[in-house]
């Protein structure tokens, strides 16, 4: 059956260290995958994409990689913050249709 | 431009009574979509819409109606409302062309009693 999952519901780290979100899916190929940031109460935002052909992809704090191999995408957010605490999804696009899914999320807290 | 708006933010419905959540969008988006959310299941399609006139079924899409007569609204229609329902509604919206990027309003927190 198809599946995206995101390993950790919750994950606690130290201000200043680097946050490591990880996505697996199986049983679809996307031409393409999404991060999201969702605070609590509020509509999710998005924050990157990286499409099958790219390794990596930057945005200020923020670093996303993707494996087409292993069905895995990794989000970081080095340097990160208090302000960084916030549940973040990854999605795809099922290539089959016109769809696109996400995973349940991780809840991360940055302590300072 | 006021982006993805949805109304109601809170709704409390008894168990078979109808309502429609709305959602507006004022970006020209041909692309828009109904997601539900619950804990510890993340978003949920309902239905979505490719442009006006055309909607298709996502994953979980019994016991809601969509249409899409404009390219602007897309209402989504509970149509005798279950317990089962009890959820956080999200309607998103994707530039043309551009379903790699989706918006998202507010949410509609729906309780059926």
């Amino acid at each position: 059956s198809q599946k995206i999952e995101q390993n950790s519901e919750a994950l606690n780290i130290q201000e200043g260290k680097t946050a490591t979100l990880t996505c697996n899916y199986t049983n679809y190929s996307p031409a393409y995958l999404q991060w999201y940031r969702q605070d609590p109460g509020r509509g999710p935002v998005f924050l990157l994409l990286i499409r099958e052909n790219e390794k990596e992809k930057r945005k200020e704090r923020l670093k996303v990689t993707f494996d087409t191999t292993l069905k895995q995408s990794l989000f970081h957010i080095t340097a990160s913050q208090p302000a960084d605490s916030a549940t973040y999804l990854c999605a795809l696009d099922d290539s089959s249709a016109s769809k696109i899914i996400f995973g349940s999320g991780t809840r991360l807290s940055i302590r300072p | 431009n006021a982006g993805v708006t949805q109304t109601p933010k809170f709704q409390v419905l008894k168990t078979g009574q109808s309502m429609t959540l709305q959602c507006a969008q004022d970006m020209n988006h041909e692309y828009m979509s109904w997601y539900r959310q619950d804990p510890g299941m993340g978003l949920r399609l309902i239905h979505y819409s490719v442009g006006a006139g055309i909607t298709d079924q996502g994953e979980v899409p019994n016991g809601y109606n969509v249409s899409r007569s404009t390219t602007e609204d897309f209402p989504l229609r509970l149509l005798s409302a279950a317990p089962s329902q009890t959820s956080v509604y999200f309607c998103a919206s994707s530039p043309p062309g551009r379903t790699d990027t989706q918006y998202f309003g507010p949410g509609t927190r729906l309780t059926v009693l």
